[in-house]
């Protein structure tokens, strides 16, 4: 049991499609954050929350969208996508900042 | 800007084999450090920390000790196993907290 749990952990689609991959942390934190992870490729931060509001946003393209409705709840929205954004999508949460961050199992994104 | 400077791997040792991973950073102060590891199919955990010079952190064998003077915080363990067999991210915070910056990752392979 992490304590981050993300669904799917697996998730096909095509480049038209509409998805959303879904985190959700059980450890009381403050600070959730997004991170793509791909082949021969340092990890990426893409988006940083803390109570509810986006502090950090990395130059992510708009075809993805972050939605965080509470601080125990963290989505990312997909339209549009690319073959190159083919990678694992990790979540991750915190206490505050500064302190470890604890990561979800991830989510194994494939675009057709 | 901060970063994190890991050795390529892959490292291939024989089971008991002593184990160093090097990495080396730049940064303005001197922040906390972090070891992650990722075992296949999962997320990152946090393996070890130190948040001053001097601090060794130690975990499951594991130990890093935060060298100030020659910017640096070796992975060492004196004996490894298979089940050691994972990726191993060095990573540090910058001055706001609120991102973490990884090294490249070196990828740790143990045979029996």
């Amino acid at each position: 049991e992490t304590g981050v749990t993300q669904t799917p952990r697996h998730l096909v689609m095509g480049m038209t499609n509409k998805k959303s991959l879904k985190c959700e942390q059980h450890l009381g934190h403050n600070a959730m954050y997004w991170y793509k992870q791909s082949a021969k490729k340092p990890l990426e931060l893409m988006f940083v929350y803390s109570l509810e509001e986006r502090v950090e946003n990395n130059s992510v393209p708009s075809r993805f969208s972050p939605e965080c409705p509470n601080s125990s709840h963290l989505f990312l929205h997909l339209h549009t996508l690319q073959p190159e954004d083919s990678a694992l999508y990790l979540c991750a949460s915190s206490h505050r900042f500064y302190q470890p961050q604890h990561f979800g199992d991830g989510t194994r994104l494939s675009i057709l | 800007g901060d970063s994190v400077t890991q050795m390529e791997g892959p490292v291939t040792l024989s089971e008991e084999a002593f184990l160093t991973i090097n990495c080396t950073y730049t940064a303005t102060g001197y922040p906390s450090l972090f070891w992650y590891v990722q075992y296949p199919g999962e997320g990152l955990q946090l393996l070890l920390k130190a948040t001053k010079a001097d601090d060794k952190g130690s975990n499951k064998g594991f130990e890093a000790t935060y060298r100030k003077e020659t910017t640096s915080f070796h992975l060492e363990k004196g004996s490894v196993q298979v089940s050691d067999s994972a990726v191993y991210f060095c990573a540090l915070p910058n001055n706001a907290g609120n991102m973490l910056t990884f090294g490249g990752g070196t990828r740790l392979m143990v045979k029996p």
